[in-house]
C-alpha cells in the first residue's frame, strides 16, 4: 500500500518559472513532512521539512504548503534554476519509535530548461 | 562535521553470495537507517537501529539484516543474493529523537547482482 502518493512523475519548467510537486497521504499519524532532492550519483539530501501545526514553511526560493483536511501537501520552487534540475522526493513520518521511519513518494524528475 | 559515510560505493555479486554493506553515521547521532532505492520501487525503509537495537524494520524478507555497534556504525548483510537485489543501498542517520528529527543519506552503496 503506497501510503504518499507524489506526481507529477517528471516535470519540465522554463529557467525563471514556478516549479510546483504535489503529494498526498492517506496515514493521519503522519507529523513529519521533509522534501529531499537527490542529484544523479548521490544520495537524497534535505531540502525543507514541515508539520502539520504550519500551513507553508519558507526557505529561500523553496516552499512547503500543507492542507492538513485535504492530507496534502506541495513544494513550490520559485525562480527555478537549471541548478535545480533533480530529482525531488517528498516523505513522511510518524511521531514516536516511528519517527526514523520515512515513508517517501515516487519522485518527481525536475528538468529546468535554460 | 563529516556527513554519513558508506563503504564500499560500488560492488558486484554474482546471485547466491552475500554481501555486508557498511555506514559510519555523522558524529553524536545514535540513530541509524538503511534504505533501498530501486528505478521500480522507490525509496523504500529497511531497518533502523538505535543504541544498538534494532527499532523498526520495513517489509523486506529476512534475508537482510543488521547491526550496529557500540560506536553507532553499523553493518547491513543480505544473504543469498538475487537478481532484484541490484539497487541503490541507502544509509541515513540522525539524532534518533521521538520528534521528527532531521535525517541525512549517505551516497550509497550500488550494488549489481549478476
Amino acid at each position: 500500500q503506497q501510503q504518499v502518493k507524489q506526481s507529477p512523475q517528471s516535470l519540465i519548467v522554463q529557467k525563471g518559472g514556478i516549479s510546483i510537486i504535489n503529494c498526498a497521504y492517506e496515514n493521519t499519524a503522519f507529523d513529519y513532512f521533509p522534501w529531499y532532492q537527490q542529484f544523479p550519483g548521490k544520495g537524497p539530501a534535505l531540502l525543507i521539512a514541515i508539520r502539520p501545526d504550519v500551513s507553508e514553511k519558507k526557505e529561500g526560493r523553496f516552499t512547503i504548503s500543507f492542507n492538513k483536511s485535504a492530507k496534502q501537501f506541495s513544494l513550490h520552487i520559485l525562480d527555478s534554476q537549471p541548478g535545480d534540475s533533480a530529482t525531488y522526493f517528498c516523505a513522511a513520518s510518524r511521531a514516536g519509535q516511528g519517527a526514523q521511519k520515512l515513508v517517501f513518494g515516487q519522485g518527481t524528475r525536475l528538468t529546468i530548461n535554460p | 562535521k563529516a556527513g554519513v559515510t558508506q563503504t564500499p560505493r560500488y560492488l558486484i555479486k554474482t546471485r547466491g553470495q552475500q554481501v555486508t554493506l557498511s555506514c559510519s553515521p555523522i558524529s553524536g547521532h545514535r540513530s541509524v537507517s538503511w534504505y533501498q532505492q530501486t528505478p521500480g520501487q522507490g525509496l523504500q525503509f529497511l531497518f533502523e537501529y538505535f543504541s544498538e537495537t534494532q527499532r523498526n524494520k520495513g517489509n523486506f524478507p529476512g534475508r537482510f539484516s543488521g547491526r550496529q555497534f557500540s560506536n553507532s556504525r553499523s553493518e547491513m548483510n543480505v544473504s543469498t543474493l538475487e537478481l532484484g537485489d541490484s539497487a541503490l543501498y541507502l544509509c541515513a542517520s540522525s539524532a534518533g529523537g521521538t520528534g521528527g528529527n532531521t535525517i541525512y543519506f549517505g551516497e550509497g552503496s550500488w550494488l549489481t547482482v549478476v
